[in-house]
């Protein structure tokens, strides 16, 4: 069973960078059949997706974030990783790692494991 | 402002069926069959409940069903019960390479 795991500090101050590590276990990040994403989520109110990153390391980024976003993969760790430069109070959210499958050499554009969740204050 | 629009709330009764709407553009919604459905509980992440409009992944039970017609997708949840009663999302693809996602519809289970 395929799980993920956010890690990284809750607290960042403004016009930091925040940096997020994802964890997968109990599968490889490396089989080719999947994206690997990150999505974020402000206390009470809807989702925001932030970006991708396939196992070859190419990216896919929310063209409103793209100029502040990095993502890349570590495939020796099992691991992918989120940057977001310049960070403002607008930032502070629950940031979730999610995969997203491919089926037949096409991408479903659907999140069908998610991680557990991890919060990041903006704050100073 | 979302990119897709939802009804903030939606409700019925053990039993009946409920319809969740999730309106967008041509450029979206309209655009591709790539839209999907996320149930979230207070607290937890979301998950996954229909994708490409109308599949379910394994486990989720054929009690939720999704649609589309034009720019308009929609989730029924038929035979409705308590434990349905959450946050539900939509979400599509869009032509400028983005996902974007509806603003939410808190279900209530009466």
């Amino acid at each position: 069973q395929v799980q993920l795991q956010e890690s990284g500090p809750g607290l960042v101050k403004p016009s930091q960078t925040l940096s997020l590590t994802c964890t997968v276990s109990g599968g490889s990040i490396s089989s080719g059949n999947y994206y690997w994403n990150w999505i974020r989520q402000p206390a009470g109110k809807g989702l925001e997706w932030i970006g991708r990153v396939y196992s070859s390391g190419s990216t896919n980024y929310n063209p409103s974030l793209k100029s502040r976003v990095a993502i890349s993969v570590d495939r020796s760790k099992n691991q992918f990783s989120l940057r977001l430069s310049s960070v403002t109070a607008t930032d502070t959210a629950v940031y979730y790692c999610a995969r997203d499958p491919r089926a037949g050499g096409y991408d479903w554009y659907a999140f069908d494991i998610w991680g557990q969740g991890t919060m990041v204050t903006v704050s100073s | 402002q979302s990119a897709l629009t939802q009804p903030p709330s939606a409700s019925g009764s053990p039993g009946q069926s409920v319809t969740i709407s999730c309106t967008g553009t041509n450029s979206d919604i309209g655009g591709y069959n790539f839209v999907s459905w996320y149930q979230q509980h207070p607290g937890k992440a979301p998950k996954l409940m229909i994708y490409e409009v109308s599949k379910r992944p394994s486990g989720v039970p054929d009690r939720f069903s999704g649609s589309k017609s034009g720019n308009t997708a929609s989730l029924t949840i038929s035979g409705l019960q308590a434990e349905d009663e959450a946050d539900y999302y939509c979400s599509s693809y869009t032509s400028s390479n983005n996902l974007v996602f509806g603003g939410g519809t808190k279900l209530t289970v009466l």
